[in-house]
């Protein structure tokens, strides 16, 4: 069974609409922890945000937001007046810590295209 | 402050033959794993390297090994290649807090082609 589903396989915006790329995880670990990632076309992942599975508070970040509800296992992310640059691949992750040591489990992706 | 830093860039081998990438860490950072990302898919884990012993593996055959050297750089190892085994390699560097997670900082990736 999939740890992490993105449902979205690609996503068209037009330039300035708000965007929410959905992630629905699964996991029988108290503790564990989810991350947000972009993947541009030149290949290499970047990090946008990390959550602990004991801090349900939303995060803004400039014109990315986050919802972490765990009553239904989703860590969704909004941006807010999207822009050309925000076109990309975006993974949610989680990490379940085994033996102090984290495995990471990515989701499939959802391509975001923000079009001018 | 460096990042996390891959070579080769691409790579082109042929089936049955044996490949080796490489990586440096973020500065500072001690844990080296390394993910199989095919095309149009997520990221799949492979293994981690903590102290130069694995730590963790995915579901990956034996032919996929590694190595961690005591400056904490570390190599992925591919033999008796396959088609299969064509894609994007990432390795991703983080600190252990041991019992907590950190953060993974990936490199730029190493691009691998089995004719």
């Amino acid at each position: 069974a999939q740890k992490v589903t993105q449902a979205q396989t690609e996503i068209s915006v037009v330039e300035k609409e708000d965007v929410t790329l959905d992630c629905v995880y699964e996991t029988r670990d108290t503790t564990y922890y989810l991350f947000w990632y972009k993947q541009p076309p030149s290949g290499e992942l970047v990090f946008l945000i990390r959550r602990n599975s004991f801090d349900e508070q939303n995060e803004i970040s400039g014109r990315y937001s986050w919802n972490f509800q765990k009553s239904t296992s989703s860590f969704n992310f909004t941006i807010t007046a999207s822009q050309v640059v925000d076109s990309a691949v975006y993974f949610c992750a989680l990490s379940e810590a085994e033996n102090n040591f984290n495995k990471f489990y990515f989701g499939s992706g959802t391509k975001l295209n923000v079009k001018p | 402050d460096a990042g996390v830093t891959q070579s080769p860039t691409h790579l082109i081998k042929t089936r049955g033959q044996q490949v080796t990438l490489r990586c440096s860490p973020k500065s500072g950072h001690d844990t080296v794993s390394w993910y199989q990302q095919a095309l149009g898919q997520g990221p799949q884990f492979i293994f981690q390297y903590y102290e130069e012993e694995e730590r963790q593996r995915g579901n990956f055959p034996d032919r996929f090994s590694g190595h961690q050297f005591p400056n904490y750089s570390s190599e992925l190892n591919v033999n008796a290649l396959l088609l299969g085994d064509s894609a994007l390699y990432l390795c991703a560097s983080s600190l252990v807090r041991p019992p907590s997670t950190d953060t993974q900082y990936f490199g730029p990736g190493t691009r691998l082609t089995v004719l």
